[in-house]
């Protein structure tokens, strides 16, 4: 079974600067995806960002990127700018191919301070 | 804009009650999903439905089962409440696509059991 582990329960960043929220995941599958969603204070949750297990080049989505790393089985996320909107709840999440369903990790809740 | 609702934002019912959460999305998904969100514990799918009429388990059904009349409206129901499943509950709706595409999700539903 596949399991997705999230290693930091709560993180803190000032305003501008640049955060990493770690993901590792275990699995024997060679072709998945992966996602990281946030969930704002009371708002929904939403998609941050999405990497296919097939491509080398690491996905980007303006200030949110991610360092994907195959053979490790970690997939990190990276918030260049924080900004103060960027608070929420960030849930690293796993989908086997040919599969529609995604098994999440425990969560990391960053605080943006100005 | 794809829109995902869920008939209640706040719900508080006695223990041995029966519990309908509805969910309604109005992008003609194919599928629809019912998670359960803990603290410490993420997100854990309870059921999904990839058709009208059509349901998987997921990774806690005990105690929950649902209904899919059309292909808009998944429900959730808790046939006899218990104060374990006092929790947030979760609503996604996705186009069928292995992977392809996004979940969309719901605001919530914050079911307390007393």
């Amino acid at each position: 079974a596949q399991t997705v582990t999230q290693s930091q329960p709560e993180m803190s960043v000032q305003e501008a600067e640049t955060v990493t929220l770690s993901c590792t995941y275990d699995t024997s599958e060679n072709n998945y995806y992966l996602f990281w969603y946030k969930q704002p204070p009371s708002r929904q949750m939403i998609l941050v960002i999405r990497q296919e297990a097939y491509k080398q080049q690491n996905a980007t989505e303006n200030r949110f990127s991610v360092n994907f790393q195959k053979a490790a089985k970690s997939f990190s996320l990276k918030i260049s700018d924080s900004q103060l909107g960027d608070t929420a709840m960030y849930f690293c999440a796993f989908m086997k191919q040919n599969t529609d369903k995604l098994i999440f990790g425990t969560g990391t809740r960053l605080q943006v301070f100005p | 804009d794809v829109k995902v609702t869920q008939s209640s934002r706040y719900l508080v019912k006695r223990t041995g009650e029966k519990v309908f959460l509805e969910c309604v999305q109005d992008m003609d998904h194919e599928n629809m999903f019912w998670y359960r969100q803990d603290p410490g514990l993420g997100l854990r799918l309870i059921y999904f439905s990839y058709d009208v009429k059509m349901k998987e388990k997921g990774d806690i059904p005990e105690g929950y089962s649902v209904s899919r009349e059309k292909k808009e409206r998944f429900s959730l129901i808790l046939e006899s409440a218990s104060t374990n499943q006092t929790s947030m509950y979760l609503c996604a709706s996705s186009l069928s696509g292995r992977g392809t595409y996004e979940q969309y999700f719901g605001p919530g539903t914050r079911l307390t059991v007393t």
